[in-house]
């Protein structure tokens, strides 16, 4: 069956250091997959998007990778400040559907001061 | 300009009312999704709009669910005979393009209680 696993449910980092956030899936073919955030009692906002024939993408201290040997995408947020506490979700969106995204469960993290 | 807005925001209802969630999508927008998110989880996809056309509803759970968007713009879940496991918060969603293939633009939800 079709699954999206991110890693743990909480990751608590200390300020200035590197999180990294894994989203691993199977039996999907995606075509892209989305990064979004999410604070509490808000709908999700779009971070970046990275394509199947891309290994990487950059966004200010926002990283993503896409491997789709190891069907795994990281998210890194270097330099972490305690302001980029909150839960962040993957997406996968499959070639075939064309409206259809699949999200994960989302990693909560916590940048302690 | 004004983000995708949702009303109302808070909605507690009585097992086998029949509620309706408003959805008013970024002007000018082609695509238009409906999410469903329970506690602690990622959102579950329920249906998707391209203008007024509904191109995939797989993911409604039930035939008590459904959801229409008549004039291409707003669109409105209902959920009839509410059950409690309904209660969820209710996400929509539009995106400038086709396909929805850019981002998604997510208004802030409808927390349904269902007593």
């Amino acid at each position: 069956s079709q699954k999206i696993e991110q890693n743990s449910e909480a990751l608590n980092i200390q300020e200035g250091k590197t999180a990294t956030l894994t989203c691993n899936y199977t039996n999907y073919s995606p075509a892209y997959l989305q990064w979004y955030r999410q604070d509490p009692g808000r709908g999700p906002v779009f971070l970046l998007l990275i394509r199947e024939n891309e290994k990487e993408k950059r966004k200010e201290r926002l990283k993503v990778t896409f491997d789709t040997t190891l069907k795994q995408s990281l998210f890194h947020i270097t330099a972490s400040q305690p302001a980029d506490s909150a839960t962040y979700l993957c997406a996968l969106r499959v070639n075939t559907n064309a409206g259809k995204s699949t999200f994960g469960d989302g990693t909560t993290l916590t940048v302690k001061p | 300009g004004a983000g995708v807005s949702q009303s109302p925001r808070y909605k507690v209802a009585k097992r086998g009312q029949d509620v309706a969630l408003r959805c008013d999508p970024i002007s000018g927008h082609v695509s238009l999704f409906w999410y469903q998110q329970a506690l602690g989880q990622g959102p579950e996809f329920l249906t998707y709009f391209q203008n007024e056309a509904q191109l995939d509803k797989s993911g409604l759970p039930s035939d008590r669910f459904f959801a229409e968007r008549p004039e291409g713009s707003v669109s409105t879940l209902k959920i009839q005979r509410t059950q409690q496991e309904d209660s969820a918060v209710y996400l929509c969603a539009s995106s400038t393009d086709e396909l929805g293939q850019n981002e998604q633009f997510f208004g802030p939800g409808t927390r349904l209680t269902v007593l």
